[in-house]
């Protein structure tokens, strides 16, 4: 079976940094992907890691352990028009199909002024 | 850009009806999937198709059929209407190869009374 954990809501100040974490137990691992959606809104790719360590992306890092079924999203300098949800989702192999996504709660991300 | 258009954003059924939910990509993906999202729940997978006319379950599939007459197109099907699949339905596609990321429609807002 598939289970991702990740917070709910979170609440940070403009300009500060939060941590989004996401602790997984999943029927095979082929990467992890953090997602960001805004209300109303399709979600869209932030990151993707496969191996374990940190990855940056600007403002925006994600980092991996696999052997401790762990992932977080660091989102410095937040900005306004970072509240948001983000979601965890993990990638594990499916017969001859490739791959599927399986996806966490999400975590609702207010920036406050 | 990778453009996955849904053709309804949002939709009101009697419990029932017979609904179709039609999603289009236009990059050439061969992976399409189908995904509810849920307040609390997240996205989950109902079907995904990895070739036309190829399809799979995924984790939700009761209720629900799927058909990838086309590779550009994959549509979901619910044959019988029923309040408690009032939910946000969402499409994305991806390639086989590679890191699978999922580009995503804007989804379809289903009311079923």
């Amino acid at each position: 079976g598939q289970n991702i954990d990740q917070p709910t809501e979170m609440t940070a100040t403009e300009g500060a940094i939060v941590q989004i974490n996401c602790t997984y137990q999943t029927s095979g691992f082929n990467g992890l992907f953090w997602y960001q959606q805004h209300a109303g809104e399709a979600p869209t790719f932030l990151s993707y890691n496969v191996l374990d360590g940190l990855e940056e992306k600007g403002r925006f890092s994600s980092f991996l352990s696999r052997s401790k079924g762990y992932s977080y999203l660091l989102l410095k300098e937040l900005q306004m028009k970072d509240s948001a949800s983000y979601l965890c989702a993990v990638r594990s192999p499916i017969k001859a199909a490739g791959n599927k996504l399986t996806f966490g709660g999400g975590t609702r991300v207010l920036v406050k002024p | 850009d990778v453009k996955v258009t849904q053709s309804s954003r949002y939709l009101v059924k009697r419990t029932g009806e017979k609904v179709f939910l039609e999603c289009v990509q236009d990059m050439d993906h061969e992976n399409m999937f189908w995904y509810r999202q849920d307040p609390g729940l997240g996205l989950r997978l109902i079907y995904f198709s990895y070739d036309v006319k190829m399809k799979e379950k995924g984790d939700i599939p009761e209720g629900y059929s799927v058909s990838r007459e086309k590779k550009e197109r994959f549509s979901l099907i619910l044959e019988s209407a029923s309040t408690n699949q009032t939910s946000m339905y969402l499409c994305a596609s991806s390639l086989r190869s590679g890191a699978n990321v999922l580009t995503f429609g804007a989804g379809s807002r289903l009311t079923v009374l």
